[in-house]
């Protein structure tokens, strides 16, 4: 089946470890987002990448990184984890940058 | 920055009225998403809606765009308690350079 799919599904992770949140699209998709969620503050762009080799920063791209070495693939890499990075993290896809997004399971994530 | 400003953040309702969402933004949108996301779930996307004053209909729900394509709604009629979550709406700037824009989401509650 098509889709969109981020692994872990959660994780505890102690405070300065680095972390890779894995996410991986079928649907070969051009756009690619990674979208952190917070009660009451709904959902907030971390990094997007409109093609395959290019990213560009959202509107809390501070402590992560991207990239986008092939079409399918869109990892999150936390280089030092805070604990003011445990949120769920959801990653989408979309056919171009602004058409309609696929949302992948999500990861749950606590820093502690 | 542009942002899209959602209200209510919540609403409770009893099982067949009616309920709306509405999305704001300060400046004019290319286009505006809705999506929909259960308790516990990720978002699904609902609608796209693209032209001045553009209504769309889906069942019970009826979304509509401003003419000035500042503004959006979504509204419910006769709701069930299958229409229980959150509802965003997702606003794209033409001159953004990413898609996407989330409003802090609708939560609604609704009780048999």
């Amino acid at each position: 089946i098509a889709g969109i799919t981020q692994a872990p599904t959660s994780q505890i992770l102690a405070a300065g470890r680095r972390m890779t949140l894995r996410c991986t699209q079928d649907m070969r998709h051009n756009a690619m987002y990674w979208y952190r969620q917070d009660l009451g503050l709904g959902l907030r762009l971390i990094h997007y990448s409109n093609t395959a080799g290019t990213t560009g920063k959202g509107e809390v791209p501070d402590g992560y990184s991207v990239s986008r070495a092939n079409t399918d693939d869109f990892p999150l890499t936390l280089a030092s984890a805070v604990p003011s990075q445990t949120s769920v993290y959801f990653c989408a896809s979309s056919r171009l940058l602004n058409t309609e997004a696929f949302f992948g399971q999500g990861t749950r994530l606590t820093v502690v | 920055g542009q942002q899209v400003m959602q209200i209510p953040q919540y609403q409770h309702v009893q099982e067949g009225e009616d309920f709306t969402t509405y999305c704001n933004s300060s400046t004019t949108l290319s286009n505006i998403q809705w999506y929909k996301q259960r308790p516990g779930g990720h978002p699904v996307f609902l609608i796209q809606l693209v032209k001045s004053g553009e209504v769309k209909k889906q069942k019970r729900l009826t979304f509509q765009f401003g003419e000035a394509k500042k503004n959006s709604s979504l509204h419910i009629t006769a709701t069930q308690t299958t229409d229980v979550g959150t509802y965003f709406c997702a606003g794209v700037y033409s001159n953004s350079g990413y898609a996407l824009n989330f409003g802090k989401g609708t939560s609604l509650l609704v009780t048999p």
